[in-house]
């Protein structure tokens, strides 16, 4: 059964740091990882994807990467902005479902 | 623009009360897929569809849940009877499996549904 575990839970940094997401899992047997952001009180809406024969991805100030062979993946975003202040999910997709990590709760104060 | 939508966005009940939440995915996408969300246990999978035919309900409580899909514009999560420990946020979301490829693409999700259970 695939496990998914982000680190660190919770992250507090001042407007304009470069931060870093952890994502480890369990099973290398995937199709696809996938980020996500979650505002509070609304739901999933999907970041980035990664195909499991690529390494990485990037949007904007996103940049994720994927490392089968170590089990995880990582979310760079540059220069935080207040706006980036949500819970980021990695989740894993099997054949047809995905595993969520529990996030981590991302605070960008001005 | 579209996206799924869910009804209704907030239900208070009461322990023993049966819940029906619905779910429209949207149109065109042929996997619809039945999320909870706790603190506790973070996004869980309950439920998914593909072509209106349930795949997978491992993840649900049997006992007391079940998940439909009357047409291709509705599915449907009921809990008879409800408790306390049913309180969570209910994700529904739909995607597609395009045809000759196994594996699911990204999946969009609705606002989701915040059950209370007293």
């Amino acid at each position: 059964k695939q496990e998914v575990t982000q680190i660190p839970a919770a992250l507090s940094v001042p407007e304009g740091e470069n931060l870093v997401l952890n994502c480890s899992f369990t099973d290398s047997a995937i199709y696809n990882l996938q980020w996500f952001r979650q505002d509070p009180g609304k739901g999933l809406t999907s970041l980035l994807l990664i195909q499991s024969s690529q390494r990485e991805q990037t949007s904007g100030r996103l940049n994720a990467s994927l490392d089968k062979s170590s089990g995880r993946s990582t979310l760079y975003i540059a220069a935080s902005q207040p706006g980036d202040s949500a819970t980021y999910l990695c989740a894993l997709a099997g054949y047809s479902t995905l595993t969520f990590g529990k996030g981590t709760m991302l605070l960008v104060s001005p | 623009d579209a996206r799924v939508t869910q009804t209704p966005r907030h239900k208070v009940t009461e322990m023993g009360q049966e819940v029906t939440m619905r779910c429209q995915p949207i149109l065109g996408h042929n996997t619809v897929f039945w999320y909870r969300q706790t603190m506790m246990q973070g996004l869980e999978l309950l439920a998914y569809f593909r072509n209106r035919a349930p795949l997978d309900d491992s993840g649900m409580p049997k006992d007391r849940f079940s998940a439909e899909m009357p047409d291709a514009t509705l599915a449907t999560l009921k809990i008879q009877p409800s408790e306390p420990r049913d309180s969570a946020v209910y994700f529904c979301a739909s995607g597609l499996v395009r045809d000759g490829q196994g594996h699911q693409e990204t999946q969009y999700f609705g606002p989701g549904t915040r059950l209370l259970v007293l």
